[in-house]
């Protein structure tokens, strides 16, 4: 199962970039690359979702290398709202018989006015 | 709107007391995931199921118990709680190509 390596927490400031990266060496083949944010007493909700290269949607980017070892989650133009804590998820796109999906600790991100 | 319901916020029991942990999701997804979460620690996976009937363990098994009678509805039990499974239990979801998992809004139990 690949494990995974975020820090453990950031700072940065309203309408900075944020890149947080996540290191996950035995990533397998089949493994696709997610992120979730999560706000206290909430439950996690999904950001973005990457095999390979780069993948962009409304809210953020995700930057794969061709290894696929590390993976780098961007967030243009922080607000106060985006400070949460940031998972990385790796694991088969299957969640089901053929592995299970294992989070690592998080970042927690802080956005200081 | 897709929706992963917890039955409880909030339980308090007691050392020794069996508890259910209630997941329902409406989406008709066949994957259905028991999380708990720890300061420090992050989501930990303790039990998934792929399909009705279905489970398997997770990373942290010990002491838990998970029934999936319908595909819809998946239970977490503690079959004799202990003060180290205070904790907040995330219940989620995905369908069979993967992608998003959905979470409920978390059960927060208090062993005393």
């Amino acid at each position: 199962l690949a494990k995974t390596t975020q820090p453990i927490s950031m700072d940065s400031y309203e309408g900075q970039e944020v890149n947080i990266t996540c290191s996950h060496n035995n990533i397998a083949t089949n493994d696709y690359i997610t992120w979730y944010q999560q706000f206290p007493s909430q439950g996690p909700r999904f950001i973005i979702q990457g095999y390979k290269t780069k993948v962009t949607n409304e809210v953020a980017s995700l930057f794969i290398p061709a290894d696929r070892k590390s993976s780098t989650l961007s967030l243009p133009r922080v607000s106060l709202s985006d400070t949460a804590v940031y998972y990385c998820l790796v694991g088969e796109h299957y969640g089901g018989s053929q592995g299970n999906l294992i989070f690592g600790k998080g970042t927690k991100l802080s956005v200081k006015p | 709107d897709v929706k992963v319901t917890q039955s409880s916020r909030y339980l308090v029991k007691r050392t020794g007391e069996k508890v259910f942990l209630e997941c329902v999701q409406d989406m008709d997804h066949e994957n259905m995931f028991w999380y708990r979460q720890d300061p420090g620690l992050g989501l930990r996976l303790i039990y998934f199921s792929y399909d009705v009937k279905m489970k398997e363990k997770g990373d942290i098994p010990e002491g838990y118990s998970v029934s999936r009678e319908k595909k819809e509805r998946f239970s977490l039990i503690l079959e004799s709680a202990s003060t180290n499974q205070t904790s907040m239990y995330l219940c989620a979801s995905t369908n069979r190509e993967g992608g998003e998992l959905f979470f409920g809004e978390g059960s927060r139990l208090t062993v005393l």
